[in-house]
């Protein structure tokens, strides 16, 4: 049962341009979003979140947005830059006893120079 | 910068061996959480623990799997007796209150079961 799902395993995109990431979810439960990004042998790190009552959310070159109708939200990363190659995970608070974290399959972002 | 720390970054056991992996939060965190990936899949919840006890936990985390905070400062994970489907990164993560939205991650402890 998967209740994040990102369905782009990968995207290649050319330094400059916009990456967009994209998640949907399944849970109206959800109350918080959350983007990591992780490099491979790391744990994850945080990025960027946004709140359910919300729909978007902005920091430096990095904007998430959140179409609750649709259950979904995206990444958006302009300019891209190759540093910004890594798997970026999308997660969903359950809002449930222990707020835990429920997260999607990863995006592998390569950005080429 | 505080931040979560886990020993040993990789751990070779044989199967049906016993594996206790450690993770220190950030020191005023209240929240403590492990998280698994194998590789190529999706981070997992496993269990989380609050106040010395277990708040809730997956359907992995059976009977093979143990937490616990021994001394205040150390977060472990047991696994009694592996086996190879067991093999993954596991992720120690911590929070400082139930409403903080973000999990502070480690960078992980590969566990390979041969």
């Amino acid at each position: 049962d998967q209740q994040v799902k990102q369905n782009s395993p990968s995207l290649s995109v050319q330094e400059g341009r916009i990456s967009i990431l994209n998640c949907d979810y399944t849970n109206s439960m959800f109350d918080y979003f959350l983007w990591y990004k992780k490099y491979p042998a790391e744990g994850p790190t945080f990025l960027i979140s946004i709140s359910s009552i919300k729909d978007k959310n902005e920091d430096g070159r990095f904007t998430v947005f959140l179409n609750k109708s649709a259950k979904h939200l995206s990444l958006h990363i302009v300019p891209s830059q190759p540093g910004d190659s890594a798997v970026y995970f999308c997660a969903a608070r359950d809002g449930g006893a222990t707020n835990k974290l429920i997260f999607g399959t990863g995006t592998l972002l390569a950005v080429q120079p | 910068e505080p931040e979560v720390t886990q020993t040993p970054s990789h751990q070779v056991t044989q199967m049906g061996q016993e594996v206790i992996l450690r993770c220190v939060p950030i020191s005023n965190h209240l929240y403590f959480y492990w998280y698994r990936q194998i590789l190529g899949q999706k981070v997992e919840f496993l269990v989380s623990f609050y106040n010395n006890e277990i708040s809730e936990k997956s359907e992995i985390f059976d009977d093979q799997f143990s937490v616990e905070r021994p001394d205040g400062s150390n977060f472990t994970l047991k696994i009694r007796s592996t086996k190879l489907e067991d093999s993954a990164m596991y992720f120690c993560a911590s929070r400082p209150n139930l409403s903080a939205g973000e999990l502070f991650f480690g960078e992980g402890s590969r566990l390979t079961v041969l």
